[in-house]
């Protein structure tokens, strides 16, 4: 199964950027890198996606390495909203998403 | 709406008793996923159906799992004589492609199951 590393939490002042980190090592190169978020009591929310090519939207960026190996989702102007564990994956032969721990992300007023 | 819709939202069930649970996906989309996830963990992958087709049924943790979509759009996950440890949250999603790759999927609410 698909496997991703991320650190358990983290911590962003409000207003402020908040950079979450994810390594993929072992992800092929036709698959793409995902991003979910869930807040409290609710079904995982979809951020973003991408193959290559850096990505961006009206929710967030998505940087990912040349080497495909890790990835950066990017939360431009973090909001109270914002806490929720964010989730990354990579999809897998019959497009199932595996999460793993996700980290939890924490705004500070 | 427009979204995925599951019902129960709440379910309470007696150890012993058969449950099932229902996920009306979004019109059109090819793909259906069932998650399980158990309080203060990540969804762990239940089943996945392409149409009425289940292509993956890896996840299900034991034969009292089953899960049906038999006209290829509402699912059913059943689960028999329900034991203490499938207490979770159940998750359903579906999207509209079935490129191996490219597929974002959408989220219901899930049914919060409590087995007493």
């Amino acid at each position: 199964d698909a496997k991703t590393t991320q650190p358990t939490s983290m911590d962003c002042a409000e207003g402020r950027a908040a950079n979450l980190p994810c390594n993929h090592s072992t992800i092929s190169g036709n698959e793409y890198v995902y991003w979910y978020r869930q807040i409290h009591s609710q079904g995982p929310q979809y951020i973003i996606h991408g193959l290559k090519n850096n990505e961006t939207n009206e929710m967030a960026s998505l940087i990912i390495t040349e080497d495909r190996k890790s990835s950066t989702l990017i939360l431009p102007h973090a909001t109270l909203r914002d806490t929720a564990v964010y989730y990354c994956m990579y999809g897998g032969a019959t497009n199932k998403l595996i999460f793993g721990t996700g980290t939890l992300l924490a705004v500070q007023p | 709406g427009a979204g995925v819709s599951q019902s129960p939202r709440y379910k309470v069930a007696k150890r012993g008793q058969d449950v099932a649970l229902r996920c009306d996906p979004i019109s059109g989309h090819v793909s259906l996923f069932w998650y399980q996830q158990a309080l203060g963990q990540g969804p762990e992958f239940l089943t996945y159906f392409q149409n009425e087709a289940q292509l993956d049924k890896s996840g299900l943790p034991s034969d009292r799992f089953f899960a049906e979509r038999p006209e290829g759009s509402v699912s059913t996950l059943k689960i028999q004589r329900t034991q203490q440890e499938d207490s979770a949250v159940y998750l359903c999603a579906s999207s509209l492609a079935v490129d191996r790759g490219n597929t974002e999927a959408f989220f219901g609410q899930g049914t919060r199951l409590t087995v007493v």
